[in-house]
């Protein structure tokens, strides 16, 4: 079973644009990851926040967690072509030592 | 740095028939999972190893399905026999080991596309 459920599915924009991608989830979380995954590929990490955390950046992307709504979104700022992809959120349940990903959100930055 | 390695990369096989699959984690990972992903879908762990101990493998068909890490290093997951509807990527992933702040970043291989006839 999947236990975060990304929104949109998909996601089509111009690039320069901002993207924003949601996840929510069911149960308690030690930490709440992001993965993106080109096509064919294997998937590459690029975010972990922790359930104490409440906003996190790394170069364009920011992601934040609302622990109270369960919920997260990923937010890639002024977007690339090379940044269409599948990205997936990934949780971390209290006790239960593995990631259970949802079923992602596809994005594509047309140029 | 090497990233995680797996092969094939890709397999097509006639269903009843035998596959396995072989992944060698980043060096030092004591950590390694073998996920199945379906089209459309987000990874679903198969087994999770700790060194050569398989921790969690609840979720791995252990009628047709079966793994090992032999020296808690590389590792290798076995389909006999496939049905069509194994027909998914497999993915590899490694990590270092999980402590009091949950499960650490996982670093996944390429995958091997499975595809049942």
């Amino acid at each position: 079973s999947q236990q975060g459920e990304e929104d949109p599915q998909a996601l089509s924009i111009q690039e320069g644009e901002n993207a924003t991608m949601n996840c929510s989830y069911k149960t308690s979380i030690n930490n709440l990851q992001w993965y993106r995954q080109n096509s064919g590929r294997g998937l590459v990490h690029l975010i972990l926040i922790r359930s104490n955390e409440r906003e996190k950046h790394s170069g364009r992307l920011r992601v934040t967690l609302d622990t109270s709504k369960k919920s997260s979104s990923l937010l890639i700022t002024a977007s690339r072509a090379a940044d269409t992809a599948s990205y997936f959120c990934a949780t971390d349940a209290w006790g239960g030592n593995k990631l259970v990903f949802g079923a992602g959100t596809i994005l594509r930055v047309k140029s | 740095e090497a990233g995680v390695v797996q092969s094939p990369r890709y397999k097509i096989i006639e269903k009843k028939q035998p596959v396995a699959f072989w992944c060698n984690p980043i060096s030092g990972h004591n950590t390694l999972y073998w996920y199945r992903q379906n089209l459309g879908q987000g990874p679903e762990l198969l087994i999770r190893y700790e060194n050569e101990e398989a921790v969690d493998d609840s979720q791995l068909p252990k009628d047709r399905f079966s793994a090992e890490r032999l020296k808690g290093v590389d590792s290798t997951l076995k389909i006999q026999p496939a049905e069509l509807g194994d027909s998914a990527v497999y993915l590899c992933a490694s990590s270092l080991t999980a402590g009091l702040a949950g499960v650490n970043e996982q670093f996944f291989g390429p995958g091997t596309r499975l595809t049942v006839l």
